[in-house]
């Protein structure tokens, strides 16, 4: 089965500083699709970066950048200068090769600091 | 024009009662699903639909009963409902095969008194 792990509850970052947050799965499909997202405290659930277990380059959006380490299985979330606006809940997913299931991790809130 | 919607956001109601909540993408999607998301923040898939037939069925009580008249709806209807339902339930859609992300409705809010 599909297991999506990340150590870190909470995270504190001063403002405009790069934060980490990290992600490991367990898979055994050859084929899958690694996703994070963003959920404010206003609830909504907002995409973030896509990796395919497939791609030869680690993914970029803006301040976004995920740190993909195929044979160890991580897929860490790399924030660039970090804002007030980015403190939230950041899941980890991933999505087997049927696509037709998305499994997500338990989350890390993030708080950026002023 | 939003892609995912989902009605209502905000359900009250009582232990006992039956209530449905309507999701509704407007991307041309295959995929529908159903997620519950727990006090805690967890995030759990309850239904997976392609295009109108039930895929995915976790462990999830007969009580919850889903329907997908066509590939751009998937309903959720709930029946006696428990404490236990008071959750955060999002639906969502997705092409399909490695293509894309996740697409989420906002979120129904569904709190059992």
């Amino acid at each position: 089965a599909q297991k999506i792990t990340q150590t870190q509850p909470g995270m504190f970052v001063q403002e405009k500083e790069a934060v980490t947050l990290d992600c490991t799965y367990d898979t055994s499909d050859p084929s899958y699709g690694l996703f994070w997202y963003k959920q404010p405290s206003s609830g909504e659930m907002i995409f973030l970066i896509y990796q395919g277990s497939y791609d030869q380059q680690n993914a970029t959006e803006g301040r976004y950048s995920l740190n993909f380490q195929k044979a160890r299985k991580s897929a860490n979330l790399v924030i660039s200068a970090s804002q007030l606006g980015d403190s939230a809940m950041y899941f980890c997913a991933m999505r087997d090769n049927r696509g037709q299931n998305f499994v997500f991790g338990p989350g890390t809130r993030l708080s950026v600091l002023p | 024009d939003t892609a995912v919607s989902q009605t209502p956001k905000y359900l009250v109601t009582q232990m006992g009662n039956d209530k449905s909540i309507k999701c509704e993408q407007n991307l041309g999607h295959d995929t529908m699903y159903w997620y519950k998301q727990d006090s805690k923040k967890f995030l759990k898939i309850m239904f997976s639909y392609n295009n109108k037939e039930l895929i995915i069925n976790e462990t999830v009580p007969n009580r919850f009963s889903p329907k997908s008249p066509d590939k751009a709806h998937l309903n959720l209807h709930i029946n006696s409902l428990e404490l236990g339902d008071s959750a955060v339930y999002f639906c969502a859609s997705s092409q399909g095969p490695n293509t894309g992300e996740l697409f989420f409705g906002e979120g129904s809010r569904l709190t059992v008194l």
